[in-house]
Formats: C-alpha cells, structure tokens, sequence
C-alpha cells in the first residue's frame, strides 16, 4: 500500500464548476498536512496547509480527518488557471522526520 | 528574487560523468530538502540537510550519491558515475526551521538528462 494515495485522474470539468480531490494517507502517525499544485512538471507550489478544524483560502477549502486518515480539497468556481496537477503531501510518517511524502498527484483540467 | 536558487535548470551527462547540482536556500533559511522526480512518478524524498549536517539521508541511493551543505555557499547533490537511470528533474527545498509544520518552499528544479 502506498504511504499517501489520491484517485490521479484526470478530472475534467468546465469553468465555473466545483471539484473535490481525496486523499489517504497510511501511518497514522503523519503529524503535518499540505495541498501544492505542480503544473507540468515544474516546481511543486505550495497550495495551502491542512488543519484538523478545516481551513479556507478563497475558493480552495482542505479538510483533515485524522481518524479516518484522510485528507480532501474542495474547489469552487473552477478557473482555466487552476489547471494543474494537485499533490497531497504529508510530513513525519516516519516518527518526527522532517521528509515530505508525496502522493502521485490528481490531475485537474479545467475547461471553457 | 528571493526564493529558491537551483541551478544549473538543465543539465546533460555522458554515462560515467559526474553530475553537481547546486541549491541556494530562500533568505533566511537553514534547512534544505533534496527530492528527485522520476519521468511519471512523484517526488520522492532523499535529503534533509542543515548547516554544515545531514540531518536525514535516508532517501539518498547508498552507492554515488552524496549531499553537503557548507557554512559557506549552496548545499550540493553530488551524484558520480551517473547511469541512465539517474534521469530525473531534482528539486531542492527549504525551510526556516526544521519543525514538520513548516511549509518547504521549492526551487525551479535541475532536470538532469544521461545520455
């Protein structure tokens, strides 16, 4: 079993739709939790951190459920930029090391 | 800019040669991360890096792979006798401080080709 899995899609939506990405991760000792975004390959790009009471940043909503190990990204009103791929990453599976782990990534593609 | 410095972006070895890759932490940061990016595959995790210390290498292949961060000057992923399979995109990370809710901040990325 991967160490953090997401559904790799791709996702294709039109502008002005909600989409809603799923993560799982396994060692449910993971003490830190972010979204960055990658597009085509270039350097990941830090989206938003994920917090246990949920957090918002505009459009973009992360929620964490711990119990479940489980990590989600809402976006709402969908634009062409947003297209992209969206990496759940996850921090200390390995008992306080400070290493990213990295899914292999949702696929986003927003269209007209 | 103020952010993360790789360079060089583009780098092409003959197999056998040595490849050096070179990262300049954001202002004010002093722990780097070295992650490598197969073709369609996700970053993995080599490196964990402060000053003058390896903090974590367990991601770090055992034979010709080789990281350092000076009290002077960028931190350097030094792989020898490269093969073809060390073609990848290595991207390079920092943080101000090495607690795991710190968000890494990353560099453009050296995209290394083994011909």
């Amino acid at each position: 079993r991967k160490e953090v899995e997401q559904d790799p899609g791709p996702f294709n939506v039109p502008e002005g739709a909600t989409v809603a990405f799923n993560c799982t991760y396994s060692n449910s000792a993971s003490q830190s939790f972010f979204w960055y975004r990658q597009d085509c390959r270039k350097e990941p790009k830090l989206l938003m951190s994920v917090y246990s009471s949920g957090n918002e940043d505009g459009r973009f909503t992360a929620q964490l459920n711990r119990a479940s190990q489980y990590i989600s990204l809402l976006i709402r009103d969908s634009k062409l930029s947003d297209s992209a791929t969206y990496l759940c990453v996850v921090n200390g599976l390995t008992g306080g090391g400070n290493k990213l782990t990295f899914g292999t990534g949702t696929q986003l593609k927003v269209e007209l | 800019n103020a952010g993360v410095m790789q360079n060089p972006r583009h780098l092409v070895r003959r197999r056998g040669q040595e490849a050096r890759l070179r990262c300049s932490p954001m202002k004010g940061h002093s722990h780097v991360y070295w992650y490598r990016q197969l073709p369609e595959e996700g970053l993995k995790f080599m490196v964990y890096l402060q000053k003058e210390n390896i903090i974590d290498e367990s991601g770090m292949p055992k034979e010709r792979f080789s990281a350092e961060f000076p009290k002077e000057g960028p931190s350097i992923l030094r792989i020898q006798q490269v093969v073809r399979g060390d073609s990848a995109a290595y991207f390079c990370a920092s943080s101000r401080q090495g607690s795991s809710n710190q968000p890494q901040h990353f560099g453009d990325g050296t995209r290394l080709s083994i011909l």
